[in-house]
């Protein structure tokens, strides 16, 4: 990927468990923003998080920025079949015209 | 709330044939973002437009071209199509440039070269 690592690829859990994915950057950056795709389907935008912002919160979403690590968290709780998709994190980057997409986190939720 | 609108939602053409994708932003959106999926991959970005003007380049092939007219929308016309050009196509549109504002994407085009 040409900006951000995401961690893990594929993720599988029982329902009802938390997810957490990771996702690391290399440049700076405005902002962060996290999406989601079902297979195939476009992208559903879930947050976006500021640089000067550490944590966000919407609904079962928790979001942290460390800039200092160039790092971003999604985490979501109590997890239902439907949370089953891809999740995407993207940045601004050297832009702030554009956003560059991490590989994206497979998470899978096991009834 | 109105969303992205993206047209056609399947498109279906042979090699070396010509495609035309068009994006109608959400109202008052006035920056046009256009990616491109491959199977498995993660979106890539092609080019944008702020203001009727681009505003930045990604990996966008020479083939392609796209332009944002006076209403905003936008087109993404693809020349010579060749098979790697098989892809998801997604337009997003935000107001003001990505650094401030979130970008909301269409439901995409799905092109199939064959």
């Amino acid at each position: 990927s040409q900006q951000g690592e995401e961690d893990p690829q594929a993720l599988s859990i029982q329902e009802g468990e938390n997810a957490t994915m990771n996702c690391s950057y290399k440049t700076s950056i405005n902002n962060l923003q996290w999406y989601r795709q079902n297979s195939g389907r476009g992208l559903v935008h879930l947050i976006l998080i500021r640089s000067n912002e550490r944590e966000k919160h919407s609904g079962r979403l928790r979001v942290t920025l460390d800039t200092s690590k160039k790092s971003s968290s999604l985490l979501i709780t109590a997890s239902r079949a439907a949370d089953t998709a891809s999740y995407f994190c993207a940045t601004d980057g050297s832009s702030a015209s554009k956003i560059i997409f991490g590989s994206g986190t497979r998470l899978s939720i096991r009834p | 709330a109105a969303g992205v609108i993206q047209s056609p939602r399947h498109l279906i053409k042979e090699k070396r044939e010509t495609a035309t994708l068009k994006c109608y932003p959400i109202p008052r959106h006035d920056t046009v973002y256009w990616y491109q999926q491959g199977p498995g991959q993660d979106p890539q970005f092609l080019i944008s437009f702020y203001e009727k003007m681009q505003s930045d380049k990604g990996s966008i092939p020479d083939r392609f071209s796209a332009q944002q007219f006076s209403d905003y929308h936008s087109e993404l016309n693809m020349s010579s199509l060749e098979l790697g050009d098989s892809a998801l196509y997604f337009c997003a549109s935000s107001f003001g440039t990505s650094g401030t504002h979130e970008q909301f994407f269409g439901p995409g085009t799905r092109l199939t070269v064959l």
